[in-house]
């Protein structure tokens, strides 16, 4: 199975600033890699598609890049309501293995 | 608007089985496969596998064959995970997610999954 890493598993920010988290696979996986954002007791959410796609109706403030192994998601204005958790997942090879999320707490 | 809608909690003994269901409305059901996640208490996303809209041919990941039965009714636009023997270890929340690529052929692999239901959660407790 392809292994996805994320870093950091956490991280403390403000609104407004610009948060980069970043996520690793164990082998090249093109451009199939997903960002979700969850919620407390909420179901995920799809941001990023194709590692660079933004999802309809989707804010902007939401970034994805890179190819292969290493993919970031950016948000470039931390928004209150941005405090959640984040997964990538790769959609290159079943199954589809999701990272181990990070954290996104207010400072 | 497309949305997915799982079954209520459960609560079940050890060895007992369960099904969860998760119906789909908004879009047409068989054009786009349905994935199974599950997410033990404060951990992390499991990709359990997907069922082919179109075909209702199933695919496991390997931890999650045997026990583990996707199904799907088309004439009610429902899926559902049958689990088996449960364990306390299948303590989760379960999700059903759809995929985001539209495949009216019925041949593609899942992507992304751009809907998702909004969990069960199946409690195994003696």
């Amino acid at each position: 199975d392809i292994q996805m890493t994320q870093s950091p598993s956490s991280v403390s920010a403000s609104v407004g600033d610009r948060v980069t988290i970043t996520c690793r696979a164990s082998q090249g996986i093109s451009t199939w890699l997903a960002w979700y954002q969850q919620k407390p007791g909420k179901a995920p959410k799809l941001l990023i598609y194709a590692a660079a796609g933004l999802q309809s109706g989707v804010p902007s403030r939401f970034s994805g890049s890179g190819s292969g192994t290493d993919f970031t998601l950016t948000i470039s204005s931390l928004q209150p309501e941005d405090f959640a958790t984040y997964y990538c997942q790769q959609a290159n090879r079943f199954p589809f293995t999701f990272g181990g999320g990070t954290k996104v707490e207010i400072k | 608007q497309v949305q997915l809608v799982q079954s209520g909690s459960e609560l079940r003994k050890p060895g007992a089985s369960v099904r969860v269901s998760c119906k789909a409305s908004g879009y047409t059901f068989t054009t786009h496969t349905i994935n199974w996640v599950r997410q033990a208490p404060g951990q992390g996303l499991e990709y359990m596998g997907w069922i082919n809209s179109n075909t209702g041919n199933p695919t496991y990941a390997q931890d999650f064959t045997g026990r583990f039965v996707f199904s799907l009714d088309t004439s009610v636009t429902t899926a559902y995970l049958h689990i088996n023997s449960l364990k306390a270890e299948d303590t989760a929340v379960y999700y059903c997610a759809r995929d985001r690529r539209y495949c009216p052929g019925g041949i593609c692999e899942p992507t992304e999954f751009d809907s998702w239901g909004q969990g069960t959660l199946v409690t195994v407790s003696s």
